[in-house]
């Protein structure tokens, strides 16, 4: 167990609909990265949060956002949904303040758009 | 030029076998680099982290860096069934990029141990 929730483990949904995926970082973790797995693309960076800021941005439609809380937990909003955005949502968090990058992994949310 | 490079496999030893992975990556300014190993289904998990040039073993692993040809490798000794999972490579810009810790992954080498 990484210590790493993601909530919920599968989603089915419709197109054009909209999702809220959660995550609760390691006891201690400031930073949140989102990550989307795909068959074809591998895992694929989508945003970063340190301390309810955001830092980075990947490969993130515009249709996704996302936000850290007070609490540091996080969401990733995904909406008007599309059969291509059916994937694997991989939340990650890492040590507080510095650039080690050790990211921890949750399970993932499962992502089926039908 | 992908950032890092992976061959996807899927690639099958007999059991007991030594396992060779490889990644190749593209900017010399990466300096942390980890192997994660991921079973179906589940979240990737850590499996060596290393900084720098050199070798870090840990039991039956062993992760390579060699930043003069950007190439690094992991190796797996005796290896087991219960090893079987795609690996995946991963790297990272270093400490005088604060706030922007991002990994950058391959595409994962899909590896089975044949009992």
């Amino acid at each position: 167990d990484s210590g790493v929730t993601q909530t919920p483990k599968h989603l089915i949904t419709a197109t054009g609909q909209r999702v809220t995926l959660r995550c609760s970082p390691r006891s201690g973790d400031l930073s949140v990265y989102w990550y989307q797995q795909s068959l074809d693309q591998g895992l694929q960076f989508l945003i970063h949060y340190y301390n309810g800021e955001e830092r980075a941005k990947g490969n993130i439609l515009e249709r996704f956002s996302a936000q850290q809380f007070p609490d540091l937990h996080s969401e990733l909003n995904l909406s008007s949904l599309e059969l291509g955005d059916s994937a694997l949502y991989f939340c990650a968090s890492s040590p507080r303040g510095t650039s080690n990058t050790e990211a921890f992994f949750g399970q993932g949310t499962r992502l089926t758009v039908v | 030029q992908k950032e890092v490079e992976q061959d996807p496999g899927p690639l099958s030893v007999p059991e007991g076998a030594i396992v060779s992975l490889n990644c190749t990556y593209s900017n010399s300014a990466f300096q942390y680099f980890m192997w994660y190993r991921q079973y179906s289904r589940k979240g990737p998990e850590l499996l060596m982290y290393t900084y720098s040039s050199g070798n870090k073993e840990d039991g039956r692993f062993t992760a390579q860096v060699d930043k003069s040809s950007k190439y690094i490798s992991l190796f797996i000794r005796d290896s087991q069934p219960s090893d079987s999972a795609t690996y995946l490579c991963a790297i990272a810009p270093g400490p005088s990029n604060f706030g922007n810790e991002k990994l950058t992954f391959g595409t994962g080498t899909r590896l089975t141990i044949i009992p």
